[in-house]
């Protein structure tokens, strides 16, 4: 199985600043028929379920806010905070679903306010 | 409103069972890929088990066959039934819906029930 390691574990910034956390996949996502990455990022705050915020790699789902932004190819991948808001204090989650099907998700990187 | 709410979590002893549902509105479940997903305390986002739209099923390695994932159509609830259970099932389990443009990116989640198994 594809595996997905998250860099970091967890990291702190100051309100308004750039956060931006690392997926690396074991092996590549890019789906050759639609020459897309097969990688997605879920927000999951405290106490609530996951929220879908980007797939194939930089697509923004419906309603999410525009400083939230996906990057990357391959196997190497980012999500980046252009300015962290306070309602951004989140566990994130990069989710391959390249195969085997459904996939496998990062362990996870807690973003927290310094 | 399109929404999930699962119920039927709670305490159970290892070896027990528990069957735990998931009601959608707004939505039909058998048109739609449904998926269980758990979280352990403290930990990451494991998928359990997916069922398609066409009935065929997926089960995680750490289940299989101990784990049944349904669907009833005529009351349009997702169901999970859980037999020999271990202390390692203790999670949060989520309902999710798969989306219309991609069936494995889980675009709408329940609030999730909380599963205990301990003696």
């Amino acid at each position: 199985d594809i595996v997905m390691t998250q860099s970091p574990d967890s990291l702190a910034v100051s309100l308004g600043e750039r956060a931006t956390i690392n997926c690396k996949s074991s092996q590549s996502v890019l789906y050759s028929s639609n020459n897309k990455n097969s990688l997605a990022w879920y927000q999951q705050k405290p106490g609530q379920p996951p929220k879908l915020l980007i797939y194939w790699a930089s697509t923004r789902e419906s309603g999410v806010p525009d400083r939230f932004s996906g990057s990357g190819s391959g196997t190497d991948f980012t999500l980046t905070i252009s300015s962290l808001r306070a309602e951004d204090v989140a566990v994130y989650y990069c989710h391959q679903y390249y195969g085997p099907l459904p996939g496998t998700f990062g362990q996870g990187t807690k973003v927290e306010i310094k | 409103e399109v929404q999930l709410a699962e119920s039927g979590g709670g305490l159970v002893q290892p070896g027990g069972s528990l069957r735990l549902s998931c009601a959608a509105s707004g939505f039909t479940v058998s048109s739609n890929y449904m998926s269980w997903v758990r979280q352990a305390p403290g930990k990451g986002l494991e998928w359990v088990s997916v069922i398609y739209t066409g009935g065929g099923t997926y089960y995680a390695d750490s289940v299989k066959g101990r784990f049944t994932i349904a669907a009833d159509n005529s009351k349009n609830t997702l169901y999970l039934q859980m037999n020999s259970l271990r202390a390692e099932d203790t999670a949060v389990y989520y309902c999710a819906r798969g989306t219309t443009s991609n069936y494995w990116l889980l675009g709408l989640w329940g609030q999730g029930t909380l599963v205990t198994v301990s003696s």
